[in-house]
């Protein structure tokens, strides 16, 4: 079993719609939790992070954890065709913890 | 703020060259740098974790001395994959850590290597 677990998709919405992706994982021992975003053929950009359980909100995104079912989310409220790339989701032990395991990523288009 | 660059951005090379890949932490100064291969639809594998002034520690599986990492000041590392062969065709990427920053990796944009 994959310490994180991501369907790679692809994943296509309509503009303006709301989107999910969601991660699970098996190491309960995972307290960081984090949110990338990689255009094709680019290095990943941060877009959230989020310490232990909880919901942290930026602009259009959501990211949510689940500790008790080992279970995170990204919600994107209105996509816009810019936001179609790969989202990768990626966690670590704690704040002190440097080394970050990452799903496979989900391949999100959103059509015009 | 944040940017990590890393050049060059392509290469080809024979099989049995060596190639040298630089990233650098343009805006401020990398605790740590950590060097990760992605292969086509997998996900990011880190392969070893630099700091500076001292060895890298390489990932189960990484060969050490094929991938030969130096991390010689705070804004500069640099992958040298040695004796390249096909198998080692990858996109290649780099994150840097700053002071304080703990998790948040920033990203350079990659390097992708084509060994024929």
């Amino acid at each position: 079993q994959k310490e994180v677990e991501q369907d790679p998709g692809p994943l296509s919405v309509p503009e303006g719609a709301i989107v999910s992706l969601n991660c699970t994982y098996s190491n309960s021992a995972f307290q960081y939790f984090m949110w990338y975003r990689q255009y094709s053929r680019k290095g990943p950009e941060l877009l959230m992070y989020t310490y232990s359980s909880g919901n942290k909100e930026d602009g259009r995104f959501t990211a949510q954890v689940d500790k008790s079912s080992k279970y995170i989310s990204l919600f994107i409220r209105d996509s816009q065709p810019s936001d179609s790339a790969t989202y990768l989701c990626a966690m670590a032990l704690g704040r002190g913890y440097q080394k970050v395991t990452f799903g496979i990523g989900t391949k999100l288009q959103v059509i015009p | 703020g944040a940017v990590v660059s890393q050049h060059p951005s392509w290469v080809i090379c024979k099989s049995g060259t060596s190639v040298k890949i630089e990233c650098r932490s343009l805006d401020f100064q990398a605790t740590t740098m950590f060097w990760y291969r992605q292969f086509p639809k997998q996900s990011l594998m880190l392969m070893a974790t630099s700091n500076e002034g001292s060895k890298a520690t390489y990932e189960q599986g990484v060969e050490k001395d094929k991938f030969l990492i130096n991390h010689a000041s705070l804004t500069l590392s640099t992958l040298t994959v040695t004796s390249a062969h096909p198998e080692d065709s990858s996109f290649y990427i780099c994150s840097a850590v700053g002071f304080g920053s703990y998790n948040e990796q920033f990203f350079g944009p990659g390097t992708r290597l084509t060994v024929l």
